[in-house]
């Protein structure tokens, strides 16, 4: 199985300036097809997990331009330029490259 | 992107079987795959295994293998997830999230959980 590490494990972020989110698989990511098979989900506090970033860079629709995602093979990172109070929660990576698809153990992000 | 609405929440003993389902609207079983998730409390997401009803395909996390089945009715859009011989290791929120077929393994799509609590 792929394993999926995340840092910070919690991220006191300041309203206005950027955040980011690293994450690193246990072996590579990138298709053969050019594609790195990572996703970024968030989990708002008492909600289903959302979409925000699909193929390690590929904003989902609907997510606004202050998220970006980087990263390919095995190191992958996740970006808030200016954080919102409305980004608060657990931001979880996720390969799709194959099953069993695995989860990082997460990121909680709450204001200073 | 379809929405999915799940089942109530259910309160079951050690040793039973529980059943969530999980409804699609605005778009057809065919065209998605589905993947069941589960969080304990205050715990990560882990992924329980998918299904993909046009081939009726499951794929289950190992940890599941042999105490999970996971089906689909196209008739009425639904897909299940059932998981046996329940313990207190097993309370927790179970969600469904679906993937058009196209996106491969990216779930756009989410239920809004079904809560599973076991207790004697």
């Amino acid at each position: 199985d792929i394993v999926m590490t995340q840092s910070p494990v919690s991220l006191p972020v300041t309203p206005g300036e950027p955040a980011s989110i690293s994450c690193r698989s246990s072996q590579s990511l990138l298709h053969s097809n050019g594609n790195n098979y990572l996703d970024w989900y968030l989990q708002k506090p008492g909600q289903s997990p959302q979409l925000l970033i699909s193929l390690a860079s590929s904003r989902a629709s609907g997510v606004p331009d202050r998220f970006s995602g980087s990263g390919s093979g095995t190191d992958f990172t996740l970006t808030i330029s200016r954080v919102e109070a409305e980004d608060i929660g657990i931001y979880y990576c996720m390969q799709a490259l194959q099953t069993p698809l695995t989860f990082g153990g997460g990121t909680k992000v709450e204001i200073k | 992107q379809v929405q999915l609405v799940q089942s109530a929440a259910e309160v079951k003993k050690p040793g039973s079987s529980v059943k969530v389902s999980c409804k699609a609207s605005g778009g057809t079983l065919k065209s998605y795959s589905f993947s069941w998730v589960r969080q304990a409390p205050g715990q990560g997401l882990e992924w329980m295994g998918r299904i993909i009803p046009i081939t009726a395909t499951t794929n289950y996390a190992q940890m599941f293998q042999g105490r999970v089945t996971m089906t689909a009715d196209k008739s009425t859009n639904t897909v299940y997830v059932e998981l046996f011989s329940l313990t207190s290791q097993d309370t927790a929120m179970y969600f469904c999230a679906s993937a058009a077929l196209q996106d491969g393994n990216t779930y756009d799509s989410w239920g809004q959980g079904t809560l599973v609590t076991v207790s004697s």
